[in-house]
């Protein structure tokens, strides 16, 4: 079973350019979570998509946003981009199973953005 | 506010030795407690968990405890290998429908030949 994929896996913008990065969750995982991570802040949590609804947002800005399609395939975007976000964003997905159980999420290898 | 803290930023074990992760939690909502393992350059892949109706949890070399009187949970790795050279990141989840996953700030092993 293919995992988590990230595309693209490295990217150079520059301030002010807006980015949309794309993950595809592992078949059948219907629940795509975004993540920022940068040295000493550890994961971030942006937001959760789950049937193309957003479920849960963390506390970024509205310049962050992101999507899901139909075929649980999500994108995020982020506009005006700031020195600050150079980070990776790591995508991860999960399946949900019926009784509130917990499932563990599964990692994409992120997408390496560098705002120069 | 820090949910779920690793205080030890970073971590230095001789090969063959036990090496001892530690976690932190305030919220007592918190019922699924896992362990992720991050390499450079890797998305953080899952290594252990532990539900709050249990205080041990062993897989292989990898046993998590959890004592909830303290809100602690450690990872400990018995024997120690050069490969288990990685930044470990906590989390937790909180009981009910929303269980979005609180992390730390991760604690880096370095394990030394």
């Amino acid at each position: 079973k293919a995992g988590v994929t990230q595309t693209p896996r490295y990217l150079i913008k520059t301030r002010g350019q807006q980015v949309t990065l794309s993950c595809s969750p592992i078949s059948g995982h219907r629940s795509v979570s975004w993540y920022q991570q940068t040295p000493g802040q550890g994961l971030q949590f942006l937001f959760e998509y789950f049937s193309e609804t957003q479920r849960n947002k963390g506390n970024f800005p509205g310049r962050f946003s992101g999507r899901q399609f139909s075929n649980s395939r999500s994108e995020m975007n982020v506009s005006t981009l700031e020195l600050g976000d150079s980070a990776l964003y790591l995508c991860a997905s999960t399946r949900l199973v019926a009784g509130g159980q917990f499932n563990e999420q599964f990692f994409g290898p992120g997408t390496r953005l560098t705002v120069l | 506010d820090q949910q779920v803290k690793q205080n030890s930023p970073s971590l230095s074990v001789q090969e063959g030795r036990i090496s001892i992760l530690n976690c932190d939690y305030t919220n007592s909502m918190f019922d699924y407690f896992l362990w992720y393992k991050k390499y450079p350059a890797e998305g953080p892949t899952f290594l252990i968990s532990i539900s709050s109706i249990k205080d041990k949890n062993e897989d292989g070399r990898f046993t998590v405890f959890l004592n909830k009187s303290a809100k602690h949970l450690s990872l400990h790795i018995v024997p120690s290998q050069p490969g288990d050279s990685a930044v470990y990141f906590c989390a937790a989840a909180p009981a009910g429908n929303n269980r979005k996953l609180i992390w730390g700030l991760g604690t880096s092993l370095a394990v030394n030949p």
